[in-house]
């Protein structure tokens, strides 16, 4: 099984902030890659594909890069609206997630 | 506007079973895969199920292996997880998502969720 590995598990930032959260694959996926935003309550959304894709109506401000093992998620200016929970996933093989970043404010 | 709508959740014993339904809309469902995605309370999210367009092939976590099953009626764009043998491990809030055409499909759409609690 592809295990995700997710850092950091928490994040402190304020509003403008540059943020980058790194997703590590346990083995090559190319560029299988997704990114998911998950509010309190609420379903995930999901955010990039194919490691450097944005989905429909995703802000500009968000972008992934990476492939074979290592990925990032950037956010370039975090606004208000984007204090939430981010989750990579791998779907070369089946489908694994990431455990989680916690986005929150400092 | 693509919808899921999750129904079904509801407090089953250790041992027990229950039958979650999807309903969708919004897209021609038989064209697509669908899939279930869970998360425990507090906990990340965990992939369940998957079956295919044409629900010859379904797809199981090693987690659920012969005790979950999958289907779908696409006369009604409903897709189904039965579990059985539940264990308080398998309390979640449980996702219908829908996956993404392709050769490595992804989720791109998900439902609300349907909470599964399991206790006694």
């Amino acid at each position: 099984d592809i295990q995700m590995t997710q850092s950091p598990s928490t994040l402190s930032a304020s509003v403008g902030d540059r943020v980058t959260i790194t997703c590590r694959a346990s083995q090559s996926i190319s560029n299988y890659l997704a990114w998911y935003q998950q509010k309190p309550g609420k379903a995930p959304k999901l955010l990039i594909y194919r490691a450097s894709n944005l989905a429909s109506e995703v802000p500009s401000w968000f972008s992934g890069s990476g492939s074979g093992t290592e990925f990032t998620l950037t956010i370039g200016s975090l606004q208000p609206d984007d204090f939430a929970t981010y989750y990579c996933q791998q779907y070369h093989t089946s489908w694994t997630f990431g455990q989680g970043t916690r986005v929150e404010i400092k | 506007e693509v919808q899921l709508l999750e129904s079904g959740g509801n407090l089953v014993q250790p041992g027990g079973s229950l039958r979650l339904s999807c309903a969708a809309s919004g897209f021609t469902f038989s064209d697509y895969a669908m899939s279930w995605v869970r998360q425990a309370p507090g906990k990340g999210l965990e992939w369940v199920a998957a079956v295919s367009a044409s629900g010859q092939t379904t797809y199981f976590a090693d987690s659920v292996k012969g005790r979950f099953s999958i289907s779908r009626d696409d006369s009604k764009n409903t897709v189904f997880v039965q579990m059985n043998s539940l264990r308080a491990d398998d309390a979640a809030v449980y996702y219908c998502a829908r996956l993404y055409s392709g050769n490595y499909p992804f989720f791109d759409y998900w439902g609300q969720g349907a909470l599964v609690t399991v206790s006694s």
